[in-house]
């Protein structure tokens, strides 16, 4: 079975600040992770993916996420914050032959001027 | 090259009443699933097509069916409509098999039960 549990729903920082979203994930196979981003009323926008290559990804728009298997997690980050980066961010880990995904339940970022 | 296209874009229905949702995929990708996103949720994963038959269905009833067609294209039909089927549908689009494979979304449909 796999699940993903996003740390707080709600993330506010300044502008320039550091951005940190929290996922941890739970599976009985081999993980691969993806973050996506979701603007309002729009579709889902892949940040970036981890399937098993190197542990630190970069992503676009100056993400990063570190896949850490012995903490199951893989935290999105953003050393500096834009007002842009606002939006709905969802977790998601993928395993099976399916590739079925689940999703976390988002975490939405708002961004002070 | 065009993206995951959904149609129609917004959607009100009673209850009681059918829908058809409609998607097209990303060029290329054979395989489409639907998700389900309710308010303030994450997406729900509804069912997944691959070579017009259903290959992995989520924790959702019978009233959820779908259809994939030989250009790949694929819909989503919901029966007997309850005011919590409200939502955005999302269909995502991907090659077949494989679970690092990136999953495209389109804009999804908002479906509005009254």
């Amino acid at each position: 079975a796999q699940s993903v549990t996003q740390l707080g729903s709600h993330v506010s920082v300044s502008e320039g600040a550091l951005v940190l979203l929290r996922c941890n994930y739970s599976s009985s196979v081999p993980p691969y992770l993806f973050w996506y981003v979701q603007y309002p009323n729009q579709g889902l926008q892949l940040l970036l993916k981890y399937t098993s290559a190197a542990t630190l990804v970069k992503g676009i728009n100056g993400f990063e996420a570190e896949f850490k298997k012995s903490e199951t997690s893989f935290h999105l980050t953003k050393p500096s914050a834009h007002m842009s980066d606002a939006a709905e961010y969802f977790c998601a880990v993928s395993g099976d032959n399916f590739n079925k995904f689940y999703f976390g339940s988002g975490t939405k970022l708002n961004v002070k001027p | 090259d065009a993206g995951v296209t959904q149609s129609p874009t917004h959607l009100i229905k009673t209850r009681g009443q059918q829908v058809t949702l409609r998607c097209s995929p990303k060029s290329g990708h054979d395989t489409v699933s639907w998700y389900q996103q309710a308010l303030g949720q994450g997406p729900q994963f509804i069912f997944q097509y691959y070579e017009e038959e259903e290959r992995q269905r989520g924790n959702f009833p019978d009233r959820f069916s779908g259809h994939q067609f030989p250009n790949y294209s694929s819909e989503l039909n919901v029966n007997a409509l309850l005011l919590g089927d409200s939502a955005l549908y999302l269909c995502a689009s991907s090659l077949a098999a494989g679970a690092k494979n990136i999953q495209y979304f389109g804009a999804g449909t908002r479906l509005s039960v009254l």
